[in-house]
């Protein structure tokens, strides 16, 4: 069970926009802590998407976005495309017990 | 462009030592810390533990007691050992570059293919 709590799972259509969730506490997120999102494609590595919170590696289209308020994450996919069909995770830093990097337990995204 | 590849065996024996090295090409090891991942079969990304040229190192504290991260500038590789493995080690090992910008903000950027590791007798 992570510190980090997305939805199992999210579905759109093409053209649509997506939101995935990443909801923390007080010893990660809402402590101030930046988060960073990778991609997982089946049977891929990850691929880094966003770190900072909001800022996108050179490479990664303009159609992925996130966003950071309090003790929760976002990340938004607009314009979905069946490519985009992967395996989300968030990653921040929890200071509880001795501090380290944790993983949200990810979540499917499925373009219907 | 830089380039991670995961090697070592892909069955380990309980209780024995997991031992895996990690070979960056394109570019030097002596720069950015360098970290190692893994994926249990049909599960999510754990973070293992970084370490750095310098000898900086840090383990996820579930694991650090059995956790060794070290780097071999001489061969621009960095390796891992897990000792005293049991079944629920099983799982893909990534290795990845890591940027640490402060104690808190650290990202990987680069990762490689990933290695599966099976723990059995």
């Amino acid at each position: 069970q992570s510190v980090l709590t997305q939805p199992p799972s999210v579905s759109g259509a093409p053209g649509q926009r997506v939101t995935i969730s990443c909801t923390g506490s007080s010893s990660n997120l809402g402590a101030g802590f930046h988060v960073h999102w990778y991609q997982q494609l089946p049977g891929a590595a990850p691929i880094l998407l966003i770190y900072g919170n909001n800022n996108r590696p050179s490479g990664v289209p303009d159609r992925f976005s996130g966003s950071k308020s309090g003790t929760s994450a976002s990340l938004a996919i607009t314009g979905l495309q069946a490519e985009d069909e992967a395996d989300y995770y968030c990653q921040s830093y929890d200071s509880g017990l001795s501090g380290f990097w944790v993983f949200g337990g990810g979540t499917k995204l499925t373009v219907l | 462009q830089v380039q991670l590849q995961e090697s070592g065996p892909g069955l380990v024996k309980p209780s024995e030592t997991l031992s895996l090295t990690c070979s960056v090409s394109g570019g030097s090891i002596s720069v950015y810390y360098w970290s190692w991942i893994r994926q249990p079969p049909g599960k999510g990304l754990e973070w293992i533990g970084y370490t750095h040229y310098s000898g900086n190192t840090n383990y996820n504290p579930s694991l650090e007691s059995r956790v060794t991260i070290s780097v071999d500038t001489s061969k621009n590789q960095f390796s891992l050992k897990l000792s005293s493995v049991t079944a629920a080690d099983t799982a893909v090992y990534y290795c990845a570059r890591g940027h640490l910008r402060n104690y808190s903000f650290y990202y990987m950027d680069v990762w490689g293919k990933g290695t599966t590791v099976t723990v059995s007798s």
